[in-house]
């Protein structure tokens, strides 16, 4: 099993959509999540962190569940610049494990006009 | 704001060649990695170091090597390139352990004939 698992889509939806993406992770002792956003070609860039009771920033909302192991990312109505793989990201927080962050493989958004 | 800066942007290599890649950064960060993109693929991480003076293997570590002599920098190297080494080479910064996300430089692009 992947320590960081997610569906790789894509996901196809028109604009204005609301388009909700789960990530689930194998590892309980982990501390520390994050969603990057990843444009074709280009480097990832950190889109938000992920905080224990959740956070939105403007059209995304991002929750965890420590109970179920999982975290989401939720867009609110969707801009053709959304389209883009989001990629759920893990840090254990300690030990060697701690020195590095594991990527999920990724989910691919694409918005249609 | 430079941030993660790499050089070079891209590089065509004949099979057996060497080269080095560098990953400067200039946010005084503690840790720093080199990691591989292969076309429809996630990031695999290949070498990391968590200060100046230490590295350590990743998940696909054999046919690089790495060196942190400087904090700022951060090398890669290919000693004789082979065409399976053909990719996207991303290095990334964080400031230590802990909730800290990782900063990209924006990419090597790779090819070995």
């Amino acid at each position: 099993r992947k320590e960081v698992e997610q569906d790789p889509g894509p996901f196809n939806v028109p604009e204005g959509a609301t388009v909700a993406f789960n990530c689930t992770y194998s590892n309980s002792a982990s501390q520390s999540f994050f969603w990057y956003r990843q444009d074709c070609r280009k480097e990832p860039k950190l889109l938000m962190s992920v905080y224990s009771s959740g956070n939105e920033d403007g059209r995304f909302t991002a929750q965890l569940n420590r109970a179920s192991q999982y975290i989401s990312l939720l867009i609110r109505d969707s801009k053709l610049s959304d389209s883009a793989t989001y990629l759920c990201v893990v840090n254990i927080g300690s030990g060697n494990a701690g020195n590095m962050l594991t990527f999920g493989g990724g989910t691919r958004l694409m918005v249609k006009p | 704001n430079a941030g993660v800066t790499q050089t070079p942007k891209f590089r065509v290599l004949k099979t057996g060649q060497s080269m080095t890649l560098l990953c400067a950064q200039d946010m005084n960060h503690e840790y720093m990695y080199w990691y591989r993109q292969d076309p429809g693929m996630g990031l695999r991480l290949i070498h990391y170091s968590v200060g100046e003076g230490t590295t350590a293997k990743g998940e696909v570590p054999d046919g690089y090597n790495v060196s942190r002599l400087k904090k700022q920098n951060f090398l890669l190297g290919l000693e004789s390139a082979a065409p399976s080494q053909t990719s996207v080479y991303f290095c990334a910064s964080r400031q230590g352990m802990g909730g800290q996300p990782q900063h990209f430089g924006d990419g090597t692009r790779l090819s070995i004939l």
